[in-house]
């Protein structure tokens, strides 16, 4: 079945360290990558997105993710965290074969001061 | 530009009642998706209307239901609450149908915050 999961459902960094989010989608064609977050009482913002171009994409705020075909994997990451990155975050795909798009279950970021 | 519109905020309703949210997409947006969103369930679809037609469905009862009008606006209805259908309803919009070649991804809105009691 076509699933997108993220490995973990906390991450706790200090501010100025790196962010790692991990992401795996289930093996398909060209599959298009989005990564999104939320702030609280907030919807959904788009950080970046994957379409089948460069395998490294630059999102806003500092933040970008490779594209990984080999490891079916679409891990987010910033240099250096920030206190404003305390969110939750979600990996999105969406597979050739299917028009709707699909949700990764969210991490949630912490950032220790 | 606006952003995605959804109205209202917040909702308390009791079992039993119906209830309809409104999203107002970007302006020349004409794909409109909801989904909802629980601690428990995470983030799921439940429909996607485009050009006034329901394009996709997820897997929710026949309680939900929707519309989308000819100025891209959409409706979601909601009968016969139960008390799990509290949750963050979210919408989003995007200038065309859901494609895997979709460039532009969605833009969403702050949410429809629902609770039944």
């Amino acid at each position: 079945a076509q699933s997108v999961t993220q490995l973990d459902s906390h991450v706790s960094v200090s501010e100025g360290t790196p962010v790692l989010l991990r992401c795996n989608y289930s093996s398909s064609y060209s599959p298009s990558l989005f990564w999104y977050v939320q702030h609280p009482n907030k919807g959904l913002q788009l950080l970046l997105k994957y379409t089948s171009a460069a395998t490294l994409v630059k999102g806003i705020n500092g933040f970008e993710a490779e594209f990984k075909k080999s490891e079916t994997s679409f891990h987010l990451t910033k240099p250096s965290a920030h206190m404003s990155d305390a969110a939750e975050y979600f990996c999105v795909v969406q597979y050739s074969s299917a028009s709707k798009i699909i949700f990764g279950s969210g991490t949630r970021l912490s950032i220790r001061p | 530009k606006a952003g995605v519109t959804q109205t209202p905020r917040y909702l308390i309703k009791t079992r039993g009642q119906q209830v309809t949210l409104s999203c107002s997409p970007i302006s020349g947006h004409r794909s409109v998706s909801w989904y909802q969103q629980t601690p428990g369930q995470g983030l799921q679809f439940l429909f996607e209307y485009f050009s006034e037609t329901q394009r996709n469905k997820g897997n929710f009862p026949g309680r939900f239901s929707g519309r989308q009008f000819s100025n891209s606006r959409s409706e979601m209805n909601v009968s016969t609450l139960e008390l799990g259908d509290s949750a963050l309803y979210l919408c989003a919009s995007s200038l065309e149908l859901s494609r895997p070649s979709a460039v532009h991804g969605y833009t969403f809105g702050s949410g429809t915050r629902l609770t039944v009691v």
